[in-house]
């Protein structure tokens, strides 16, 4: 089983400033991880994954995160943040869907951080 | 449009009646997953389906709801004699199966249900 803790529940931050939303996760098997931002009476929009490779994952809006797999984190930060970013943000892991005896189509979810950027 | 889309957006009922919402994925896409989103949460997983073929549901899909995909195209979530606690946002997303494509799952704008 999977479970994903998003740290902060609330993060206002001043337009301009840099900012970062923290995401721990557990599993007992390797995971891809994502990060999702929904808008207001909105569906998720995907903003970047990690699957493997670089730590380093670039992702739209000027947003990046950083796979830690010593300390299963996947934080994601923006160096300079505007209005527009005010929303809600949401990390997600899947099953590596190259092992067996997997939960290969469950997502789990964090609960989510509020971003609020303020002028 | 080829995103994922959802019907009714928004769906008021009394408690004990019976609804049923649509989600018509990405047209390539044969995988389809159903969530349930509270307030202050993050979505919660439901079930999902392989093409037809429903592979997992999970354990807070009661008896009360039901889906299906019967051409492996769009899929339906049945909720019978709602209950209050129903109240919450359905999502449907879909995506490829794994190897066949992009793992990531595209979201719809979801159906917001209010029970009174």
């Amino acid at each position: 089983a999977q479970s994903v803790t998003q740290l902060d529940s609330q993060v206002p931050v001043f337009e301009e400033a840099p900012v970062e939303l923290r995401c721990n996760y557990s599993s007992s098997v390797s995971v891809y991880l994502f990060w999702y931002v929904q808008y207001p009476n909105q569906g998720l929009q995907l903003l970047l994954k990690y699957l493997s490779g670089s730590t380093l994952v670039k992702g739209i809006n000027g947003f990046e995160a950083e796979f830690n797999k010593s300390q299963t984190s996947f934080h994601l930060r923006k160096p300079s943040v505007h209005i527009s970013d005010t929303a809600e943000y949401f990390c997600a892991v899947i099953p590596d869907p190259g092992l067996a005896s997997t939960n290969a189509g469950k997502s789990t979810f964090g609960d989510g951080t509020t971003l609020t950027v303020k002028p | 449009d080829t995103g994922v889309s959802q019907n009714p957006r928004h769906k008021i009922t009394k408690r004990g009646q019976n609804v049923t919402f649509r989600c018509d994925p990405i047209s390539e896409h044969n995988r389809l997953y159903w969530y349930r989103q509270t307030l202050g949460q993050g979505p919660e997983f439901l079930t999902y389906f392989q093409n037809e073929a429903q592979l997992e549901k999970s354990r807070l899909l009661s008896d009360r709801f039901s889906a299906e995909r019967p051409k492996g195209s769009f899929s339906t979530l049945e909720i019978q004699r709602t209950e209050q606690g129903d109240s919450a946002m359905y999502l449907c997303a879909s995506s490829s199966k794994p190897g066949t494509g992009p793992l990531e799952q595209y979201f719809g704008p979801g159906t917001r249900l209010t029970v009174t």
